[in-house]
């Protein structure tokens, strides 16, 4: 049972344009949201979270939308860069619960 | 920013032998880190949530004797694969949560782990 979905294994963006990655969960009792990125060889690292009071966060190029009603969840990335090339997962965590839900992860490329 | 270290990056072994993970946190103490599998083309999967100087709880459908977990200080955790065979071959990554209460997870850099 695939709890936090991401449809789409890999994406590829012409550098400057903005990149658009989705993520979709089916448990309504996920409260908190965040996206990781991830190099070959490296663990993730945090990129950007948001919670389920809000619906909308913002961090430089980073801003992840969130839409409770429809499950959904996308991380824009404007505008794009070489250096955004890497693997994204995003990660859903229900209140009281410690553990992370993880997506399948969508491979970015930015072509220059 | 936390860091997380894990130990070895790399570990080719032959069929029937043991490994083991080590995973540190270098700056921060963790009650609490995770132990995480991802094949190929899959996402992570959360395998067992490490306490510190208590059991391990081990997710549905992983085998606790066969992938053991100490934890025996607030800085240090080890996930031993006993008797590894070719279909234990995975990716394994450790995470660590700084702070009660913080969502944000910290990652070691995973260990590639092929068995012959």
């Amino acid at each position: 049972d695939q709890q936090v979905k991401q449809n789409s294994p890999s994406l590829s963006v012409q550098e400057g344009r903005i990149s658009i990655l989705n993520c979709d969960y089916t448990n309504s009792m996920f409260d908190y949201f965040l996206w990781y990125k991830k190099y070959p060889a490296e663990g993730p690292t945090f990129l950007i979270s948001i919670s389920s009071i809000k619906d909308k966060n913002e961090d430089g190029r980073f801003t992840v939308f969130l839409n409770k009603s429809a499950k959904h969840l996308s991380l824009h990335i404007v505008p794009s860069q070489p250096g955004d090339s890497a693997v994204y997962f995003c990660a859903a965590s229900a209140a009281g619960a410690q553990k992370l839900v993880f997506g399948q992860g969508t491979r970015l490329t930015i072509n220059p | 920013g936390a860091v997380v270290s894990q130990h070895p990056s790399r570990v080719i072994c032959k069929s029937g032998t043991s490994v083991k993970i080590e995973c540190r946190s270098l700056d921060f103490q963790a009650t609490t880190m995770f132990w995480y599998r991802q094949f190929p083309k899959q996402s992570l999967m959360l395998m067992a949530t490490s306490n510190e100087g208590s059991k391990a709880t081990y997710e549905q459908g992983v085998e606790k004797d066969k992938f053991l977990i100490n934890h025996a200080s607030l800085t240090l955790s080890t996930l031993t694969v006993t008797s590894a065979h070719p279909e234990d071959s995975s990716f394994y990554i450790c995470s660590a949560r700084r702070g009660q209460g913080s969502e944000k997870l910290f990652f070691g850099s995973g260990t590639q782990l092929s068995v012959l």
